[in-house]
């Protein structure tokens, strides 16, 4: 496929439950970043990668939060002890080039849901 | 950090024209502009970036003001396509530690026939 691809496109997750989501990249791209984003709202940063380094996981809301690129393409989100302010549409996006200075491309997202 | 979409919604005949604000309160090295329908993801519209030139495609322009750390985005003669929420995201670095982008609340645009 030519767009980034997540992973599962759906999630119900009962609270306390561990969840992981994957975001397949555009192949090549070097920037990876993840957001959440609440209904209704804009897109929340969560954390940005340069090839397999993390340069910025500023925006990750609580050590429950974790993400990964170990290869420097997919990348895995994972959320331990989900609560129900977890709920929400977390979107994966990549750029061909290091930072902002290139259009992000977005997948369709995971959306969420902790019961 | 996070920019500031004015306005927060518009309500356009099809063939009006609309102007979408963005400013920051940091110096910024690039605006990008996403349009998002309901239920799918946002889609790049352009980017601008320090320095450069004002951006068009098709109808649809933006500028960059550096000095005011403001952009804006100019839709003319609309068209119900251009329905949706318009994110500008920010951001203050090519790269590095600082190449993360952050958006904007979001300004919703509804074109009526």
């Amino acid at each position: 496929g030519a767009g980034v691809s997540q992973s599962p496109r759906y999630k119900v997750a009962k609270r306390g439950q561990d969840v992981a989501l994957r975001c397949d990249p555009i192949s090549g791209h070097v920037s990876l970043f993840w957001y959440q984003q609440a209904l209704g709202q804009g897109p929340e940063f969560l954390t940005y990668f340069q090839n397999e380094a993390q340069l910025d996981k500023s925006g990750l809301p609580s050590d429950r939060f974790f993400a990964e690129r170990p290869e420097g393409s997919v990348s895995t989100l994972k959320i331990q002890r989900t609560q129900q302010e977890d709920s929400a549409v977390y979107l994966c996006a990549s750029s061909p080039r290091r930072g902002v200075g290139s259009p992000l491309h977005f997948g369709n997202g995971t959306r969420l849901t902790v019961t | 950090q996070q920019p500031v979409q004015s306005p927060q919604a518009v309500i356009l005949r099809e063939g009006e024209d609309a102007v979408i604000n963005c400013s920051s309160s940091k110096a910024l090295y690039s605006v990008h502009w996403y349009r998002q329908k309901h239920g799918e993801a946002p889609v790049f519209l352009m980017i601008l970036l320090k320095g450069g030139e004002q951006m068009r495609h098709e109808k649809i322009s933006a500028s960059f003001n550096e000095k005011k750390q403001q952009s804006s985005l100019y839709l003319t003669a609309s068209q119900l396509s251009y329905s949706g929420t318009y994110f500008c995201g920010t951001g203050r670095g090519g790269g590095g530690s600082q190449g993360n982008l952050i958006f904007g609340k979001g300004t919703k645009l509804s074109v009526k026939p």
